[in-house]
């Protein structure tokens, strides 16, 4: 298996522009959670989805922050308009209920505002 | 969510064991114990996750309390690889709920 694969790995932008990161989930896992990580906050969770459904988006920080997943294998997480502030590496990972393994992250998608 | 209580940091000799607590006092009943790591740029990494009882895979040892109030993760024999930020997690059973990391223990394993 190819693991929990992110797109695209580093991204810069412009202050303003929105910026779209992609996830393509473990085949067979129905769980996937979205993962921001800076110095300063550590890794905070974001959202996460069970069966494509959104269950808990509560650390979504605002509304320039939406995330989607149309099917079991993608998923999104979108920022519009994207702020120097959103810089962060942002991680993907899928899990499947009773597999003994743990979540399975990505490699992240290091994001740089300018 | 339960919280834990790790040290900011720890040495240890390569080829000798690392022992890394976790302080998780207020665990609940259906709260499992679970371990992760973190190499530098990586992605976190499962290691092991328990409820009561120890248990043991190929990359460590977990043993947990009587009281289940803390927990020690065991590499058994630390090489310079394992040098990572170590996280200690509860949470309740299956996989399927959230994990809140906190700030973990950045372990150097040194030559």
């Amino acid at each position: 298996d190819a693991g929990v694969i992110q797109s695209p790995r580093h991204e810069v932008t412009e202050m303003g522009q929105e910026v779209t990161l992609r996830c393509k989930p473990i085949s067979g896992h129905n769980s996937l959670f979205w993962y921001r990580q800076t110095m300063m906050r550590g890794l905070e969770l974001l959202i996460y989805f069970n069966n494509n459904v959104p269950i808990d988006d509560s650390g979504m920080p605002e509304d320039r922050f939406s995330a989607k997943m149309p099917n079991a294998s993608f998923s999104t997480l979108k920022i519009q308009p994207s702020e120097p502030r959103d810089s962060a590496v942002y991680f993907c990972a899928s899990s499947s209920q009773g597999f003994n393994y743990g979540y399975t992250f990505g490699s992240g998608t290091r994001l740089t505002v300018v | 969510d339960a919280k834990t209580t790790q040290p900011p940091s720890m040495d240890c000799a390569e080829g000798r064991a690392a022992n890394l607590p976790c302080n998780h006092s207020t665990i609940s009943g259906n709260e499992y114990v679970y371990w992760y790591r973190q190499i530098h740029s990586q992605g976190p990494q499962y290691i092991i996750h328990g409820l009561k009882n120890n248990e043991t895979n190929e990359m460590a040892s977990l043993i947990i309390t009587e009281d289940r109030k803390s927990s020690t993760l065991i590499l058994p024999h630390a090489t310079l690889r394992d040098t990572a930020v170590y996280y200690c997690i509860v949470s309740p059973s299956g996989n399927t709920g959230k994990l809140i990391f906190g700030q973990g223990t950045t372990l150097q394993v040194k030559p």
